[in-house]
């Protein structure tokens, strides 16, 4: 079975430094990945996904992702972090394809702090 | 074009009675999951339906169901409500079927007392 691990429940950093939040998965093969950041009393919001290619993947409000296949990992980073980044981030896996569907597997769910 | 919007909000029920929740997807996806979003067990995927048809399911009892109409709104159900079923529910809509983006709505936040 698929899972995924969040290893840090509660991240705390400083406005403007840097960020680095983990994720780790498994997987029977190279699965589709995903970053989402929810914010208080909100849905999801997609912030960067992984199908296939480049491993390391830039996506919206400046973070970007890398996927290390040797690591099972997909590590979300952001080099300045800004106040409104605040909120909590999920990591996230779905099936290859084909009749698997549509079903993701989510992180338990990192919190950012952004202390000023 | 328009996010994936889900109605009601808030809900409040009480032990035993049913609820239902809509889900209106974004333009032209055919593809609606529901999530179950609590604090102990986090995030868990029920059902996704696809042209009308359920594809997947979750491990949840029966309690719980949903249908996907023609124009790709979707519906859940929860019969029998217990206090555990209290949760944030999403759903999300995807376009050309597995393995693709889903977007999210903003949930509905069920409160069974």
């Amino acid at each position: 079975a698929q899972s995924v691990t969040q290893p840090d429940i509660h991240i705390t950093v400083s406005e403007g430094a840097s960020l680095e939040l983990r994720c780790n998965y498994s997987y029977g093969a190279t699965p589709y990945l995903f970053w989402y950041v929810q914010s208080p009393g909100q849905g999801l919001q997609l912030l960067l996904k992984y199908f296939s290619g480049d491993t390391l993947v830039q996506g919206i409000k400046g973070f970007e992702a890398e996927f290390k296949r040797s690591q099972s990992s997909f590590n979300l980073r952001k080099p300045s972090v800004h106040w409104s980044d605040a909120a909590e981030y999920f990591c996230a896996v779905g099936p290859l394809g084909g009749n698997a569907g549509n079903m993701l597997t989510f992180g338990g769910g990192t919190r950012l702090m952004v202390k000023p | 074009k328009a996010g994936v919007t889900q109605t009601p909000r808030y809900l409040i029920k009480t032990r035993g009675q049913q609820v239902t929740l809509s889900c209106s997807p974004i333009s032209g996806h055919r593809s609606v999951s529901w999530y179950q979003q609590t604090p102990g067990q986090g995030l868990q995927f029920l059902f996704e339906y696809f042209s009308e048809t359920q594809r997947n399911k979750g491990n949840f009892p029966g309690r719980f169901s949903g249908r996907q109409f023609s124009n790709s709104r979707s519906e859940m159900n929860v019969s029998t409500l217990e206090l555990g079923d209290s949760a944030l529910y999403l759903c999300a809509s995807s376009s050309l079927g597995a393995g693709d983006t889903q977007y999210f709505g903003p949930g509905t936040r069920l409160t069974v007392l």
